[in-house]
């Protein structure tokens, strides 16, 4: 059964680079993406940004410029870096398994992360 | 961004009765193989979202079938069909034939 196990820095000031990790255990990167996904205090949940086995990312246009997902396939980990983060970025950061990466085979977003608490403030 | 809206907000409940939750999405969801991309989850207390349903209509693995999703194109309905007392929390629909948008929640309680 694929778990997944996430942590991270969760204490942020203004202008630092936020840092999180997933490991992924009892089951393989490969056949799907990995997503990342927020939800700020109060409001709605937020896809950020996803990749896959091979490396290839998608992201929110909206973070792109400060954002970066990638994969270590050896550890089984994803990370996700986003820097220069506000007051705006404070959120409870999720990963998740899905969706699939066969477009006939979508299955939503089956394994989630527990979950990393992170609020930037001065 | 394709924008989803959940209702009602809250929806006091009781156990063994039926419940549903309506989801509406500014654009279509329905693509050109015939699905709908429109997932439900559920927030438990405390927990991590869980997947209910996927591609409008299809249980997740492990999901009671008491949880049923039906609608196509821009109306969607969540209905569980006898409440129980473990299924309190905050329901989301997400929509994925574009960059994915969740609904803002609708929070399932016990009268």
């Amino acid at each position: 059964q694929v778990q997944i196990q996430q942590w991270g820095a969760g204490l942020l000031k203004p202008s630092e680079t936020l840092s999180l990790t997933c490991l992924v255990y009892g089951g393989s990167f490969s056949g799907y993406y990995w997503t990342w996904i927020r939800q700020p205090p109060g409001k709605e949940m937020e896809w950020i940004g996803e990749i896959n086995h091979s490396g290839y990312t998608s992201y929110k246009v909206s973070l792109k410029s400060r954002l970066t997902i990638s994969i270590d396939t050896s550890k089984n980990q994803l990370s996700l870096n986003l820097t220069s983060v506000t007051a705006a970025d404070t959120a409870v950061y999720y990963c998740a398994r899905g969706p699939s990466t066969s477009s006939y085979d979508y299955r939503g977003m089956d394994v989630w992360g527990q979950g990393t608490t992170v609020t930037v403030s001065s | 961004d394709i924008v989803m809206i959940q209702s009602p907000l809250s929806l006091p409940v009781t156990p063994g009765e039926p419940a549903s939750i309506s989801c509406r999405s500014s654009q279509s969801l329905l693509h050109s193989n015939g699905h709908n991309y429109l997932d439900w989850y559920l927030q438990k207390p405390g927990q991590s979202p869980q997947l209910l349903i996927y591609l409008g209509s299809h249980r997740a693995s492990g999901v009671p079938d008491r949880f049923s999703g039906s609608g196509s194109g821009t109306d969607f309905t969540l209905r569980i069909s006898r409440v129980q007392a473990e299924d309190v929390g905050i329901y989301y629909c997400m929509q994925a034939i574009q960059t994915p948008t969740f609904g803002g929640g609708t929070r399932v309680e016990i009268k």
